[in-house]
C-alpha cells in the first residue's frame, strides 16, 4: 500500500531535550516536506527536499533541522526543542512534474507536546 | 514574498446548500494550485488541482474549482453540500521559480455542516 509514516504519531518532551520525528514514504518519490499546523495560521512548511542530499528552508525553519541521505527517508531533527515549537506535524512526499510539484501525500501527523 | 489567502475562517452551512471558498495568492509567475481537505483526525488528501488547460477542473465528491488568472483566484465550489462535507479546506500554491520549488497554503477555511 503506497503510503507516508511518521513516528511517533505522539510525543510529550522537555525543553532542551534532542528528538527525531521519523518519516518514510514508499512511492519513490523525490520530494518530501515537512509542515507543522498551528490553530489559524494553517500548514506552514519547515523544510523541503527535492532530492537526495538536497534540501531547503521552507516558511518557518527556525529550530529545526532534517537530512536526506536515502530517498524514502526524510527525518525531521528537533536539536533543542522549545514550548513554542508545540504543534502537529505532518510529513508529505510527491513526484516533482516537469511544471513543479505533483500531489502531495501525507502522513497520519505527529502530535508534539513540549514541556 | 509569495501568499495564499482564505478569506473565510469559518463557513456553517445547511445541508443542500450551495458552497463556494474563496482563494487567492500572490504570486506572478507559473503556478500550480491545489485544494485539499482534512477530515476531523484525520491527515490532509487531494480534492483537486490545476497545472494547465480548462481553468475548470473538476475533482472528489462533487467539488469544482475555477482558475482565473487575472484575480490570482482559484475558488472552491460545491453545488449542494452534504453532512459529510464538513472537514477544513486548504488552498496551496506551488510557486516555481528557478531552484525554489515551495507548496504555500492558506490558513484553512472549516466548514460545518448541519443535517
Amino acid at each position: 500500500e503506497a503510503q507516508v509514516t511518521q513516528n511517533p504519531r505522539y510525543l510529550i518532551t522537555v525543553t532542551g531535550k534532542k528528538l527525531t520525528v521519523t518519516c518514510s514514504q514508499n512511492m519513490n518519490h523525490e520530494y518530501m516536506s515537512w509542515y507543522r499546523q498551528d490553530p489559524g495560521l494553517g500548514l506552514r512548511q519547515i523544510y523541503y527536499s527535492m532530492n537526495v542530499e538536497v534540501t531547503d528552508k521552507g516558511d518557518v525553519p527556525e529550530g529545526y533541522k532534517v537530512s536526506r541521505k536515502e530517498k524514502r527517508n526524510f527525518p525531521l531533527i528537533l536539536e533543542s526543542p522549545s514550548p513554542n515549537q508545540t504543534s502537529l506535524y505532518f510529513c508529505a512526499s510527491s513526484l516533482i512534474h516537469h511544471r513543479g510539484q505533483e500531489t502531495q501525500y501525507f502522513g497520519p501527523g505527529t502530535r508534539l507536546l513540549v514541556l | 514574498a509569495q501568499s495564499v489567502s482564505q478569506h473565510n475562517h469559518h463557513v456553517i452551512l445547511s445541508e443542500a446548500a450551495s458552497l463556494e471558498l474563496g482563494c487567492n495568492y500572490s504570486y506572478g509567475g507559473t503556478v500550480n494550485l491545489f485544494w485539499y481537505v482534512q477530515y476531523p483526525g484525520q491527515h490532509l488528501q487531494l480534492l483537486l488541482k490545476y497545472f494547465s488547460g480548462d481553468p475548470l477542473v473538476k475533482g472528489i465528491k462533487g467539488f469544482e474549482a475555477e482558475f482565473i488568472k487575472s484575480k490570482f483566484s482559484f475558488n472552491l465550489r460545491k453545488p449542494s453540500v452534504q453532512w459529510s462535507d464538513t472537514a477544513e479546506y486548504f488552498c496551496a500554491v506551488n510557486a516555481v521559480s528557478g531552484a525554489t520549488n515551495k507548496l504555500i497554503f492558506g490558513t484553512g477555511t472549516l466548514l460545518a455542516v448541519q443535517p
